[in-house]
Parts: structure tokens; sequence; C-alpha cells
């Protein structure tokens, strides 16, 4: 029971910004947004998480929309060592149960 | 070092044979978690701890045992290994509280490459 959707993969120029969506229709009041990613080869790595408000760190930045059933991830000036998997997990804090999907396929190209 | 460390990070193994993964992590972090990884599969959770001798059993736990006498170690043993238990496993801590990875962030390992023949 999937609860986010993804794109399977997309392109982004090195330099410019990478808009990654996803929808989470279903998201329950107490849910957070977590994005993670995953470079070949490597474990995921957690990059930023949110509840209702727009997040931002070194980064990312994350901007969930006012009703919270989509969100992006922006990653503002992409290089090539982002490109990887990007995966985007709903779930409640006492939720030790952390289901990865499939994710995005992000690939920055020259 | 500070972190997470998986070892052995590639395990060839037999089928039938017992084989132990091993994950310590140096920040006391409450919670350790497994998950096995497969093509078509994603990353799939086997078995969670939220402290020292308190595991639960995650999305697909047969096959596998584990425990936690200490709080830093959590290793995973295939009591019997096969071939489906073929995959790359890794193992993630997290703790509540305070800091970047409060409110359930985790921080994952390098991964062990398992290969049962």
């Amino acid at each position: 029971d999937a609860k986010t959707t993804q794109p399977p993969s997309m392109d982004c120029a090195e330099g410019r910004a990478a808009n990654l969506p996803c929808n989470h229709s279903t998201i329950s009041g107490n849910e957070y947004v977590y994005w993670y990613r995953q470079i070949h080869s490597q474990g995921p790595q957690y990059i930023i998480h949110g509840l209702k408000n727009n997040e931002t760190n070194e980064m990312a930045s994350l901007i969930i929309t006012e009703d919270r059933k989509s969100s992006t991830l922006i990653l503002p000036h992409a290089t090539l060592r982002d490109t990887a998997v990007y995966y985007c997990i709903v779930r409640a804090m006492n939720n030790n149960d952390m289901r990865f999907g499939a994710g995005t396929r992000l690939t920055v190209k020259p | 070092d500070a972190g997470i460390t998986q070892s052995p990070r590639y395990k060839i193994t037999e089928t039938g044979r017992q084989v132990t993964l091993m994950c310590h992590q140096t920040w006391s972090h409450s919670y350790m978690f497994w998950y096995r990884q497969d093509l078509g599969h994603g990353l799939r959770l086997i078995y969670y701890s939220a402290a020292a001798d308190i595991t639960d059993k995650g999305e697909v736990p047969d096959g596998y045992v584990v425990s936690r006498s200490k709080t830093e170690n959590f290793p995973l043993t295939l009591e019997s290994a096969t071939r489906s238990q073929t995959s790359v496993y890794f193992c993630a801590s997290s703790e509540w509280g305070q800091g970047p990875l409060s409110w359930g962030g985790y921080t994952f390992g390098s991964g062990t490459r398992l290969t049962v023949v």
C-alpha cells in the first residue's frame, strides 16, 4: 500500500535547480514527509523532513502544499554528485516501520 | 571513528549455512533497524529494535533472527541461509530528540552484500 507517488525518473542539467515532486494524498495529520536519497551502492542518506511548514537546510528545500497532499524537494544547484534515487516517505514519528517506495531516479547531466 | 559500521562488506555463503551480519553504532541511538534491498522490491524492513533487549518484526522477518544485548550492536543472523536471501543488507540507527536527526531521521550504514550459493 504505497502512501506516496513519485515519478520513476527525472533529468536535470548541472547547475540548475532540481524539483522532485511527491504526491501523498492520504497523509494523516500526524505524519511527516521525509526525503532520503541513495547514491549507487551506498546506504540511503537523510536529506530533510517536514510536517506542514516549508523547510530548508544546507542540502535542500522542502515545499509542502497547504493541504499537505503533495510536496516538492528542491536541490537549488544540482551537481553531478546529486545523481541518485530520491525517496519520499510519509511516516508518523512513533511509527518504526519506515517504508521506502521505488523513488525517483534523478540524473544530473553536464 | 564515530558512525554506524557494518561488517563484513561482502560475504559469500552456502545454502544452509548460518551467517551473522554485524552492525555497530557509536552514538548510543536507541533505535536500530535492518533492511534488505533487492531489485524490484526496494528497501524492506526486516527487524528493528527500540532499545537493548527489545526487538520487533518488520515487513520481511522470516528466516532472520536478531538480538540486542548492547545498545551499540544489532547483529542479524540468517540461521539457515537460502538463495532468496541473496541481497544487500543495510543497518540504520535513529534517535528521538534534538538535532538534525530528531523526529526520526535515520542514519544508514554502507551495507553488506550477501550472496548465497
